[in-house]
């Protein structure tokens, strides 16, 4: 139990246009999910958390307005990178806690992202 | 705040050698610590995790973590390396069950034959 599936994993955009990556818990509900970034050789940095039925909260240094996160469902969350730029080309990674394993959390696969 | 030093950002030994992988972290609270491996362009997969529990933590593929307060450290040991072991490991920590983890930089182990 405890999977969290992340879509697409791989996919390459244009400059200036928007990419939407999906997080879903396939197996538990979720009130909060967390969205992280890697940069290649570099370890995860947490982007932002995201908060089912309310706003996110987002780390310092991450515009709110470029990575839009919505998590409209207790099993969806979504970050979508608007405008994107090559310097926004990493790999994105989520997870979640079920309710009753809350001290471990459970990531997706992760998304490369290429902004070409 | 807390934070994550892995020391050694590559670390490389021969198959059959016992790998040991260093992970020290500050916290102002009893922590959750874990230990991640991540193999090239997937996902984060749980090794094992210390909660409170006993000290010794046995994980998957054979790998164990000893917590040990007094030296704040939470190191990765595995008897026996075997070429499959080749990935990026990361030692993360949180203060609270369902919080955001705080990574290391990650310890990329190699494995020679």
């Amino acid at each position: 139990g405890a999977v969290v599936s992340q879509h697409p994993s791989r996919v390459i955009c244009k400059s200036g246009t928007s990419v939407k990556i999906e997080c879903r818990s396939l197996d538990f509900q979720a009130t909060t999910m967390f969205w992280y970034r890697q940069f290649p050789k570099q370890s995860l940095m947490l982007m932002a958390t995201s908060n089912e039925g309310s706003k996110a909260t987002y780390e310092q240094g991450v515009e709110k307005d470029k990575f839009l996160i919505n998590h409209a469902s207790l099993t969806l969350s979504t970050l979508t990178v608007t405008s994107a730029h090559p310097e926004d080309s990493s790999f994105y990674i989520c997870s979640a806690s079920p309710a009753n394993k809350r001290a471990e959390a459970f990531f997706g696969q992760g998304t490369r992202l290429t902004v070409v | 705040a807390q934070s994550v030093t892995q020391l050694g950002s590559h670390v490389s030994v021969s198959e059959g050698a016992l790998v040991l992988l260093r992970c020290n972290y500050s916290s102002s609270v009893p922590p959750y610590l874990f230990w991640y491996v991540q193999y090239p362009n997937q996902g984060l997969q749980l090794l094992l995790k210390y909660t409170s529990a006993a000290t010794l933590v046995k994980g998957i593929n054979g790998f164990e973590a000893e917590f040990k307060k007094s030296e704040t450290s939470f190191h990765l040991t595995k008897p026996s390396a075997h070429m499959s072991d080749a990935a990026e490991y990361f030692c993360a920590v949180s203060d609270q069950a369902g919080t955001a983890l705080i990574f290391g930089k990650g310890t990329t182990l190699s494995v020679s034959s």
